[in-house]
C-alpha cells in the first residue's frame, strides 16, 4: 500500500515562528505536491514538485516555500507564519506514470497560527 | 471562472437510498479527466473513481459509478444504496492535457451526510 505520512496532525504556531511542515512517501513516487484546504474553497495547490530539488508555484504560494532534497521527502516551509495561514495542510504524491494515476494523500495537519 | 463546480454544499440523504453528487467542469482541452475522491472527518483523501475524456464507457468501482455526460460538461458521481460509512466531503478534480506535472484542479467539495 503507497503510504504517506505527515509530521503531526495538528500544530498550534505564534505569529512570526518559523514553520516546518514534513511529507515522507514510501512509493518512489515522482511527483510531490502540498495544499491548502478551507472550507468552501477545496484544495489549493500551494507547490509541488516533480523532482528531486526541483519545484513549481502552484496557485498560492506567497508566504511559502518547499525543499525537496530526497525523493521521498517534500518539505513545506512557513517562514514567518501569520494567523492566515491557519488552515488545513494536505501533502500528496503521485507516479510520473500515466494521465490516470491518481494522487496518494497524507493525513493532513491542522495548523493554528496565534 | 470556475473550472471545476460542486453546486451541492451539503446534501441529507436516507440510507440505502442512491445518491448523485454533482459536478461540472469547464475546459477546452480535448484530453482531461475527472477524478472523484472521498475525504472521511479523519481527513484522509480517499481515490473513489476516475474518468478518461476518451473513455468510451462511465466508470463503475463498486458501489461507485460516474454519470458522464460529456456535451454537457458534467461528470455526477452515483452512490448506489448508500451507508452511513458514505457520510464524508466529496471532491471532484480535474486534470486536464498531457499534463507532465499531473496538476489536480479541485471543486469545493460537497458535504454528504447519511441519516439512519
Amino acid at each position: 500500500d503507497v503510504k504517506v505520512t505527515q509530521s503531526s496532525r495538528y500544530l498550534v504556531k505564534r505569529t512570526g515562528e518559523k514553520v516546518f511542515l514534513e511529507c515522507v512517501q514510501d512509493m518512489d513516487h515522482e511527483n510531490m505536491f502540498w495544499y491548502r484546504q478551507d472550507p468552501g474553497l477545496g484544495l489549493r495547490l500551494i507547490y509541488f514538485s516533480y523532482d528531486v530539488k526541483m519545484k513549481e508555484k502552484g496557485d498560492i504560494p506567497e508566504g511559502y516555500s518547499v525543499s525537496r532534497e530526497k525523493k521521498e521527502r517534500f518539505s513545506l516551509i512557513l517562514e514567518s507564519a501569520s494567523t492566515n495561514q491557519t488552515s488545513m495542510y494536505l501533502c500528496a504524491s503521485s507516479p510520473a506514470g500515466t494521465f490516470r494515476d491518481e494522487q496518494y494523500f497524507g493525513p493532513g495537519t491542522r495548523l493554528t497560527v496565534t | 471562472a470556475q473550472k471545476i463546480t460542486q453546486t451541492q454544499p451539503g446534501m441529507f440523504v436516507q440510507e440505502k437510498e442512491a445518491v448523485t453528487l454533482d459536478c461540472t467542469y469547464d475546459t477546452s482541452d480535448p484530453s482531461y479527466g475527472l477524478f472523484w475522491y472521498k475525504q472521511p472527518s479523519s481527513g484522509e483523501m480517499i481515490f473513489l473513481i476516475y474518468q478518461g475524456s476518451y473513455d468510451q464507457q462511465n466508470a463503475t468501482e463498486g458501489r461507485y459509478s460516474l454519470n458522464f455526460q460529456k456535451a454537457r460538461k458534467s461528470a455526477n458521481l452515483v452512490i448506489s444504496a448508500s451507508q452511513l460509512g458514505d457520510s464524508a466531503m466529496y471532491f471532484c478534480a480535474m486534470r486536464e492535457g498531457q499534463d507532465s506535472n499531473y496538476q489536480l484542479i479541485w471543486g469545493a467539495g460537497t458535504k454528504l451526510i447519511i441519516k439512519p
